[in-house]
């Protein structure tokens, strides 16, 4: 399968816990993006990278909340000192460099319940 | 803000055409409009894209106005499986081109 991977699908953790998910983007993808969904509503856009740099953040929810893309490859998405509002899918999304009328394509998401 | 309007859902008989109506009044001359779908519990799945022009692939056509503030998604023969969320997306070019989801239309598909 050679689309968007994202692991771990599930994970349940306590509050105050970190937690982090990974995304390996569709090969040769320069373009990353991180979204969040919760119950009832659309997508929710989070962050964004070009190869390794981050070039928006600021729609990131909290300063709990951080992305990497180190190599330009996968990404993580770091959730730390979880709470109960966190509890969502998260959706990880790739592209090729040039958006304008390209396609974006999605991972499963990972589900996060926090207890 | 989502730059799409859609209604919140629609209901289709089985085997009949679904039309699917967004309105997008102040897209821009060089934003594309994007449909995606998403049955319960999965990630957005793309349907079909268009600047100004029809498109038509295997799952979709999309007729775009000519002034391009509206479109409409035709899946010509539904079936059960095509129940879902269907969201009208027009790229945020402030966002890295990101989908900005709105809260898009539940389509249910009934025998």
């Amino acid at each position: 399968d050679t689309g968007v991977s994202q692991d771990p699908r599930h994970k349940i953790t306590k509050r105050g816990q970190n937690v982090t998910f990974r995304c390996d983007p569709i090969s040769e993808h320069n373009r990353l993006y991180w979204y969040r969904q919760t119950l009832g509503q659309g997508p929710e856009f989070l962050t964004y990278f070009q190869n390794e740099a981050q070039l928006e953040k600021s729609r990131l929810l909290s300063d709990r909340f951080s992305a990497e893309r180190p190599k330009g490859s996968f990404s993580t998405l770091e959730i730390q000192r979880t709470e109960q509002g966190d509890s969502a899918m998260y959706l990880c999304a790739s592209s090729p460099q040039t958006p304008i009328g390209n396609t974006i394509y999605f991972g499963e998401g990972s589900w996060l319940t926090v207890v | 803000d989502a730059k799409t309007t859609q209604p919140p859902s629609m209901d289709c008989a089985e085997g009949r055409a679904a039309n699917l109506p967004c309105n997008h009044s102040t897209i821009s001359g060089n934003e594309y409009v994007y449909w995606y779908r998403q049955i319960h519990s999965q990630g957005p799945q793309y349907i079909i894209h268009g600047l100004k022009n029809n498109e038509t692939n295997e799952m979709a056509s999309l007729i775009i106005t000519e002034d391009r503030k509206s479109s409409t998604l035709i899946l010509p023969h539904a079936t059960l499986r095509d129940t879902a969320v269907y969201y009208c997306i027009v790229r945020d070019s402030n966002s890295g081109y990101a989908l900005n989801f709105g809260k898009g239309t539940s389509l249910l598909v009934t025998p």
